[in-house]
């Protein structure tokens, strides 16, 4: 049970270039969830899925697309990266139960993202 | 989501009990109080949720007032070990359509 897993675990890019984060969770959860942590800050939300087929934005979409690619799977997507999305992305998953919504999310090791 | 307060940092020695509190005035009926800690270049980790009063596990208690409007993170004999950051989160009473925030946390560190 591997839980939450991200790749890749580091990434360099240029600015303008695009590329996809991946997440996968094996612990049939409904809800995935992409953040971004900047240095010395919380946790921002970028975009959630509270369930297979849905995506929702967060606090920081801007920049960003998600896709729920299945269950198990949601990836987000740098269209035309630039150096203010330099930051650590982290993807967590939860399943809510029912009569109590605030439920616990799991988080995968985190991909660091340069962009020069 | 209701916003929360807590201290930007706090030092301990190794062998102490350490307790963090964290205000949310603005706390909605049916919003829970949840504490994560997050290790350096780790995703955060669950530690505890509750709703009132006292919640107790192997790893920390949570003391929460009758107006909820604060609770109290406590971590018993700490060690170097639980040096990290800790956030308070409130909320989920309208999961779906609301922001979920960690804000800052405390950075708690542990002196040997």
């Amino acid at each position: 049970n591997a839980g939450v897993t991200q790749t890749p675990k580091f990434q360099v890019l240029k600015t303008g270039q695009s590329m996809t984060l991946q997440c996968a969770q094996d612990m049939n959860h409904n809800s995935m969830y992409w953040y971004r942590q900047d240095p010395g800050m919380g946790l921002r939300l970028i975009y959630y899925s509270a369930s297979e087929g849905t995506t929702d934005k967060g606090e920081v979409p801007n920049g960003y697309n998600v896709s729920r690619l299945n269950k198990r799977e949601f990836s987000l997507r740098l269209e035309s990266a630039a150096p203010s999305q330099t930051s650590v992305y982290f993807c967590a998953s939860s399943d809510p139960l029912s009569g109590r919504p605030t439920d616990t999310q799991y988080f995968g090791p985190g991909t660091r993202l340069t962009v020069l | 989501l209701a916003k929360t307060t807590q201290p930007i940092s706090m030092d301990s020695y190794e062998g102490q009990e350490v307790n963090i509190t964290c205000s949310h005035n603005n706390i909605a009926t049916n919003d829970y109080i949840t504490w994560y800690q997050q290790f350096p270049s780790q995703g955060p980790r669950f530690i505890i949720q509750g709703y009132k009063t006292k919640v107790t596990n192997e790893v920390a208690s949570l003391f929460i007032p009758a107006d909820r409007k604060s609770s109290t993170l406590s971590l018993p004999r700490v060690s170097l070990s639980d040096t990290a950051v800790y956030y308070c989160l409130v909320g989920g009473s309208n999961f779906g359509n609301e922001k979920l925030t960690f804000g800052t946390g405390t950075r708690l560190t542990i002196i040997p």
